[in-house]
C-alpha cells in the first residue's frame, strides 16, 4: 500500500528566501506524486506532478519538484518565496494498489508561512 | 476556478440529522472523487464513482453513501450523523478517473454538527 509522509507541519520563511518541503512516499510499484496548495478557505489546485519520465518537474507559481527514487523523497522547492506562496501544502501518492483508479493518498500538509 | 461546483458552501446542522451535498464536475471529465477533511484526520479519500459506477472505495462510513447520475453530477449522503462528522467535504474530478490524471477540487462543503 502506498504512504506519504510530509516532514514539517509548520515551514516558516523569508520572503525572497528558499523554499524547501519536504515529502517522502512509500510505494511497491513506480508512483505517481502530485503537490497541491490550498488558499484559505479554498480548495486544493494542483502545483505539479511526476507520472513517468523527467524527474525534474517543473510547476506553476515557480515551483519545481525532484522525484528521487533511492531516497523516495519527491521534494518540493521554489528559489525565492512570495508572500503569496503562504499557504498549505500537500504531497499526495495515486493509490495504484490492483487497479488504477486515481484514488489519491495525502500527507498530512505543511503550513508555508512566509514572513515579509 | 477549477470548473467543479459543490453546493452547499455551509451547512450547519444537529445530530442525527441527514444532510445531502451536491457536486459538479468539469465539463468533459467522467470520474468524480469525494474527499473529507479534518483536522484529526487529515485529508482522506472517500469514494469514487466513473460514468455512474462506483469505481473505489476508501474509509468511507456505512452511515455515508455516494451516488453519480446520468448527468454526472454526484451526491454524497451523510445520515446519522454525529458531531465528528463535522469536516470539509471536497469533491474533484478528472477525466477518465487514471491515476496519472490531475484531478481538479471544488471549494468545499464546510459541514458544522451541533
Amino acid at each position: 500500500a502506498q504512504s506519504v509522509t510530509q516532514l514539517g507541519s509548520h515551514v516558516s520563511v523569508s520572503e525572497g528566501a528558499l523554499v524547501l518541503l519536504r515529502c517522502n512516499y512509500s510505494s511497491s510499484v513506480p508512483p505517481y506524486l502530485f503537490w497541491y496548495v490550498q488558499y484559505p478557505n479554498q480548495g486544493l489546485q494542483l502545483l505539479l506532478k511526476y507520472t513517468t519520465g523527467a524527474t525534474l518537474v517543473k510547476g506553476i507559481n515557480g515551483f519545481e519538484a525532484e522525484f528521487k527514487k533511492s531516497e523516495t523523497s519527491f521534494h518540493l522547492t521554489k528559489p525565492s518565496a512570495h508572500m503569496s506562496d503562504a499557504a498549505e501544502y500537500f504531497c499526495a501518492v495515486s493509490d495504484l494498489g490492483s487497479s488504477n483508479t486515481g484514488k489519491l493518498i495525502f500527507g498530512q500538509g505543511t503550513t508555508l508561512q512566509v514572513k515579509p | 476556478d477549477s470548473g467543479v461546483t459543490q453546493t452547499p458552501k455551509h451547512l450547519i446542522t444537529a445530530t442525527g440529522q441527514r444532510v445531502t451535498l451536491r457536486c459538479s464536475p468539469r465539463s468533459g471529465d467522467l470520474s468524480v472523487y469525494w474527499y473529507q477533511q479534518s483536522l484529526d484526520q487529515g485529508l482522506q479519500f472517500l469514494i469514487q464513482y466513473y460514468n455512474g459506477e462506483e469505481r473505489a472505495k476508501g474509509n468511507i462510513l456505512e452511515r455515508f453513501s455516494a451516488q453519480q447520475f446520468p448527468d454526472l453530477h454526484s451526491e454524497l449522503n451523510l445520515s446519522s450523523l454525529e458531531l465528528g462528522d463535522s469536516a470539509l467535504y471536497f469533491c474533484a474530478s478528472s477525466v477518465a478517473g487514471q491515476g496519472t490524471e490531475t484531478q481538479y477540487f471544488g471549494p468545499g462543503t464546510r459541514l458544522l454538527v451541533l
